[in-house]
This record gives structure tokens, sequence and C-alpha cells, in this order.
């Protein structure tokens, strides 16, 4: 069964203090990872799409990774403004779309 | 600001009513899908249409149904309320190139 699986459930970090997000993925053909961000009571906001192992995509203070397994959100020097939670989401060659259930991240300023 | 509009904002309906919630996709976002999340959870699949067929479904039962029209717009039907169908019922669009979808800002159903 395709299954995602986010890590950590919740994260407090300082301002300033780098960390990571862990998305671990099983699915049947992988057509595409990928990352959102939300904040309460909107819907997700999209970041990125990545599509094979290896590949990697930057924006601003978040750069998303990708393997055959997992995929990882580095945060570099969060700011406040960046305290939501992170959705990863993958789908499968049947062209459906399985999400984990998050990291809430809090930044502390 | 999001090109995605979802209506109403918040629902209320009595266990056994039937709801039907709406979606206005960007102009040339021919794929629409549908998710239901509850609170502190993430999104679950209920399906996705591609100019106006449905092209993939979540593990969701046949009182969930929906429709896309030429417009761009979409619905989602549910029937036979269910206290567990209270939710946050979200609305995504995209051009269909594989690149990630663009999310409305979801209606609150609460079923009492």
């Amino acid at each position: 069964e395709d299954q995602v699986t986010q890590s950590p459930e919740a994260l407090r970090l300082q301002e300033g203090e780098s960390s990571s997000l862990n998305c671990s993925y099983t699915v049947s053909g992988l057509r595409g990872l990928f990352w959102y961000r939300q904040d309460p009571g909107k819907g997700p906001e999209f970041l990125f799409t990545l599509y094979s192992a290896g590949e990697e995509k930057e924006k601003e203070r978040l750069k998303a990774t990708l393997t055959k397994k997992e995929s990882f959100l580095h945060i570099t020097a969060p700011k406040p403004e960046d305290s939501a939670t992170y959705l990863c989401a993958v789908m499968n060659r049947d062209d459906k779309i399985i999400f984990g259930k998050g990291t809430r991240l809090h930044i502390l300023p | 600001e999001t090109g995605v509009t979802q209506s109403p904002t918040h629902l209320i309906k009595t266990r056994g009513q039937q709801v039907t919630l709406r979606c206005s996709s960007q102009s040339g976002h021919n794929t629409v899908s549908w998710y239901q999340q509850a609170l502190g959870q993430g999104p679950q699949f209920i399906f996705q249409y591609y100019r106006e067929e449905e092209n993939g479904r979540g593990n969701f039962p046949p009182r969930f149904s929906g429709l896309q029209f030429p417009n761009y717009s979409s619905e989602l039907n549910v029937n036979a309320l269910e206290l567990d169908d209270s939710a946050l019922y979200l609305c995504a669009s995209s051009v269909g190139d594989g690149e990630g979808y663009t999310f409305g800002s979801g209606t609150r159903l609460t079923v009492v």
C-alpha cells in the first residue's frame, strides 16, 4: 500500500537554527513528490515538485532533496514567518495523491 | 492571492442530509482534485477530474461524488452525511503538467 510518513510530528527551533524535515515514502510508480506549506485555516501552498532521485530544488531558505526512499526539506536560518505545517505528498502511477500527516514547525524569535 | 475559490467557507449540516461544495479553478487548469482533511491530519485524496472525466479515486464510498464543468468549476457532493464527514474539504487544480496543485482555502463542514 502506498504510504507517506513524515517526521518529526512537531519541531520547535530558535530563529536562525537550521534543521531538516523528513518524508519517507512507499509508492507504486512515483510520478512526483510534492512539498506544501499550510498555515492554520488555509489551504496548502505549493512549494516544490521533485521527480527523480538526486534532484534538488531551492526557494529562499528552503531546499528539497529526493532519494529513492525519502525526501528532506532543509530549512536554513529560519525566521518566525516560516512557522507552519509542512506537508509532503506523492503521486503514484494511477495519478492518486497520498499526503503525509505533516510536520508542525514553530520558529521562536 | 489564490486562483482557486471555494464556497461556502463554512457549513453546518445534519446527519443524513446531502451537501454540495463548490470550487472555481483558474482558467486553463484542466485537472481538479478534492481532498478531505480532518483536524491534525494530512489531506486525504477523494477523487480527481481531468477534462470533466474522473481519472482517479481514493478510498471513499460512492456517496462521495463529483462533477467538473467546462468553465473550470467543479462540485463535490456528499449524500447521507455522517458525523465522521466533519472536516475541511479542499479543492486543488493544476494545468496537468505534473507540477504542483494550487489549493483553495477550503470549506469547513460540520455534521451534527
